[in-house]
């Protein structure tokens, strides 16, 4: 069956435009996260989705960022006001239920000039 | 706060040697604990799945072990291939409605 999906692939923006990255789970999977993966830092958390329950939000690290789950399917991930210390790789997975297996999308490669 | 460390940062190995990955974590009290693998640019591929109340799992040539009190979870590659060249990640889920905490990853290298 289909992986988890993301888009773009890659995103060039400038420095202070905001983005928009997608994220398509697996379908049926109920908990949905979004990680941020840097050069030299590791995967961080950034926020975590469980069917129609509040998100924790904890792993967020500015009010620049926010998230949203439409439907308990797709997610958009959307960054505002870019700045260059935001250029990463954003991951996003899927799992069938909070404790279960998580399933990583291919990811969005986000340059911030 | 919990802290996941893999050791080595990098490992070099001729092809059809066996070897461990090591992954320590500070809070043994965890929910299951997750090996993945990446590839140069690529998003993480599952490898295997240990839930704390589990010591082992194996899949084909991979076995991975996990001894919660001391705080350890070790891979095993059996006849390693140039193909099995990557970055292999472990990951600690602390409870069951938490995100994944990853190590920075050991990068192996199987050379021909």
């Amino acid at each position: 069956g289909a992986g988890v999906s993301q888009s773009p692939s890659n995103k060039v923006t400038e420095k202070g435009k905001d983005v928009e990255l997608r994220c398509d789970p697996i379908s049926g999977h109920t908990a949905l996260y979004w990680y941020r993966q840097s050069l030299g830092q590791g995967l961080e958390f950034l926020i975590y989705f469980q069917g129609n329950s509040a998100p924790d939000k904890s792993g967020l690290p500015s009010d620049r960022f926010s998230a949203e789950r439409t439907g308990g399917s797709v997610s958009t991930l959307t960054i505002q006001r870019t700045q260059q210390e935001d250029s990463a790789v954003y991951l996003c997975a899927s799992s069938a239920d909070r404790g279960g297996e998580q399933y990583f999308g291919p990811g969005t490669r986000l340059t911030v000039t | 706060k919990q802290e996941v460390t893999q050791i080595p940062a990098a490992l070099s190995v001729p092809e059809g040697e066996n070897l461990v990955l090591n992954c320590s974590f500070t809070d043994s009290a965890i929910y299951n604990l997750q090996w993945f693998r990446q590839d140069p640019g690529k998003g993480l591929t599952s490898l295997l799945l240990i839930q704390s109340s589990q010591r082992e799992q194996t899949s084909g040539r991979l076995n991975a072990s996990l001894d919660k009190s001391s705080g350890r979870s070790t891979l095993y590659i059996a006849a390693s291939q140039p193909g099995d060249s990557a970055t292999y990640l472990c990951a600690v889920k602390g409870q069951a409605g938490t995100a994944l905490i990853f190590g920075k990853g050991t990068t192996l290298s199987v050379s021909s």
